[in-house]
Parts: C-alpha cells; structure tokens; sequence
C-alpha cells in the first residue's frame, strides 16, 4: 500500500520568502505528525494532529510556523518570512492513532538562500 | 527535560561481525521504545519497537533490541552484520503519560558502516 508522501521532495528559497510544504499520510491513519531533521539539531519534534486538531503547539520554533490538516488527511506546514536557520529536512509522519508506531515520509529538504 | 542518548555516533565494523548499538533515556515514567534506520538515499523506516510484554523484541533484518528498565535501556542488537546494514540509526522514545502528545524524542543517531 501507499506509504506517506510529502511534497515537494525538494525547496530552494529567498530568505524572506513564504514556504508551503505538504504531506499526504498513510490512508486511514488519524494522527499526522511533522518533525524537522537538521545537522545542529538532529530530528526535533515540531507539531501533531489528532484528527485536524493539533492540541499542542508548542514544538513549533516561532510564530513563523504555522500546520494546518484538513479532512482529516491532508496536512500542510507552512513557514512565513523564512531565514536560513529554517534550512532543514522536514519530515511527516503518520499512525493509525496517537498511541500507534509512526511511519515516516522521505521528506522535504528545505533550503534557504 | 527527558532525553534519549546513542552512545557511539559512527560504528565500522567488517561483515558478520556482531552488532550492538546503545540507547539510554532519561524518563523515570512509562515509555514505549522504537528504533528507526535510514538507509543511504532513503526515508526513515521503524526497524522494531517495544511496547510491553517480553523485554526482548524482535524486527525485520534479523535485528533485536531488549529493554532493561532498571537502567534505562533499550539497545539494538544482530549477531551478524552485512554490508546491506551500513545506515544509520535512531533511537526514539515516546512517553506514557496523561498529557500525551505522541511526540518521539530522537537520539542523534549512529551512523553504521560494514566493510564488505
């Protein structure tokens, strides 16, 4: 079966410029979660949905980073203003709930210039 | 703050050669524990994981891991490697507690390399 997809797989910005990274969760799966891997940093924990709720937004860096899940499927990140620091891959993953092994996506790497 | 450490960073090892990454978290609650590896070019795929029960899991790739909660372990295990294990892997640990988030906590990784 289809596994999580996230689009584009690549994004080179102007620092300054807003950026709409997405991702597509496994069929099913209620909970979608987005994590951030970078060299400095390692894989950080930056939001999860619960259905299109996402309770908690406290793992998302500054109010530059907003998520948002539509249908309970489609979730897309969102990064306003970018800086070079944002650079990163930016991961997704999903489970078939919150308690639930989580499976990843091959992610977006992001690069800001 | 809870964390989660690998203890070796880059692992070289021949073929057939026996495996044993580390993994120690700091959470003195409940926890479920994965290990996750990502092959050269590749996205993150979970390798195994313990949730509760026997203490010692088994994955794909004929790789194992044992929790040990007096200590606070959880270490990867395969009596003998192939060239096709060079990857790196990760550690996560998600705690089981009221306020649950599902977030996994990641160590930072070990980067395995087996010599053919």
């Amino acid at each position: 079966g289809a596994g999580v997809s996230q689009s584009p797989s690549n994004k080179v910005t102007e620092k300054g410029k807003d950026v709409e990274l997405r991702c597509d969760p496994i069929s099913g799966h209620t909970a979608l979660y987005w994590y951030r891997q970078s060299l400095g940093q390692g894989l950080e924990f930056l939001i999860y949905f619960q259905g299109n709720s996402a309770p908690d937004k406290s793992g998302l860096p500054s109010d530059r980073f907003s998520a948002e899940r539509t249908g309970g499927s489609v979730s897309t990140l969102t990064i306003q203003r970018t800086q070079q620091e944002d650079s990163a891959v930016y991961l997704c993953a999903s489970s078939f709930e919150l308690d639930y092994e989580q499976y990843f996506g091959p992610g977006t790497r992001l690069t800001v210039t | 703050a809870q964390s989660v450490s690998q203890h070796n960073h880059h692992v070289i090892l021949s073929e057939a050669a026996s495996l044993e990454l580390g993994c120690n978290y700091s959470y003195g609650g409940t926890v479920n524990l994965f290990w996750y590896v990502q092959y050269p070019g590749q996205h993150l795929q979970l390798l195994l994981k313990y949730f509760s029960g026997d203490p010692l899991v088994k994955g794909i790739k004929g790789f194992e891991a044992e929790f040990i909660k007096s200590k606070f372990s959880f270490n990867l295990r395969k009596p003998s490697v192939q060239w096709s294990d060079t990857a790196e892997y990760f550690c996560a640990v998600k705690l089981r507690r009221t306020s649950n988030t599902g977030k996994l906590i990641f160590g930072q990784g070990t980067t395995l390399q087996v010599k053919p």
